[in-house]
């Protein structure tokens, strides 16, 4: 299975909505489905697991949503900080391993 | 709170091995519930997962590097490790270490640069 996320960057400034794309090419598991965010110079920091779940820390600006083949992140109202990279990742259970998509760049405006 | 520190030579010869250990605290790395994972970062491309671990379970690679790939675990050392056989310049990459939470990869060790040169 592929992610493909849209758009490859996405311009917007401070305070504005930001939605991403995470689109399967097979129906993806709910509970399989997370991202991630990751700054220059950083490891990938977990943002959203099983399609909807806040991981600790994270700000509830942040949302995930979505099911079958399309899934999407949002952040409602932008912060300075949340300029950075954002991947969806699928888990595979047969065999097991992890897949990303590769990755939408949010930039500021 | 789960800490991963990645380590190992950041130079390998073309035709070598690549070699990386990830020291984890905060965390057993003998405990039946948690998957420790390797994913890497070429630069300035995306993130590509390699292969996971647990105590009691054969481990799980990428198809794509099962040939050349080794995932290890150390009790002793509370420790995991990498080992990748035959590198190119394509194996140049950030390696990070991570555990494991269910289908996702929670915590993250701040990742190190190997480059595959002569």
């Amino acid at each position: 299975i592929v992610l493909t996320q849209s758009p490859g960057t996405l311009s917007l400034s401070p305070g504005e909505r930001a939605t991403l794309s995470c689109r399967a090419s097979q129906s993806v598991t709910s509970s399989y489905l997370a991202w991630y965010q990751q700054k220059p110079g950083q490891a990938p920091r977990l943002l959203i697991y099983a399609t909807s779940s806040r991981a600790t820390g994270i700000p509830d600006r942040f949302s995930g949503s979505g099911s079958g083949t399309d899934f999407t992140l949002t952040i409602a109202r932008l912060e300075p900080e949340d300029f950075a990279v954002y991947y969806c990742q699928q888990y595979h259970d047969s065999p097991p391993h992890y897949t990303f998509g590769q990755g939408t760049k949010l930039e500021i405006k | 709170q789960v800490q991963l520190q990645e380590s190992g030579p950041q130079l390998v010869n073309p035709s070598g091995t690549l070699s990386l250990t990830c020291g984890v605290s905060g965390a057993s790395i003998s405990s039946n519930n948690d998957w420790w994972s390797w994913v890497r970062q070429p630069p300035g491309k995306g993130l590509e997962w390699i292969g996971e671990i647990n105590r009691g379970e054969s481990p799980n690679y990428i198809p794509s590097l099962k040939s050349r790939v080794t995932i290890s675990v150390d009790k002793s050392k509370n420790s995991f490790s990498l080992r990748l056989t035959s590198v190119t310049a394509a194996d140049t990459a950030v390696y990070y270490c991570v555990r494991n939470s269910l289908f996702y990869l929670e915590d993250w060790g701040q990742g190190t640069l190997v480059t595959v040169s002569s």
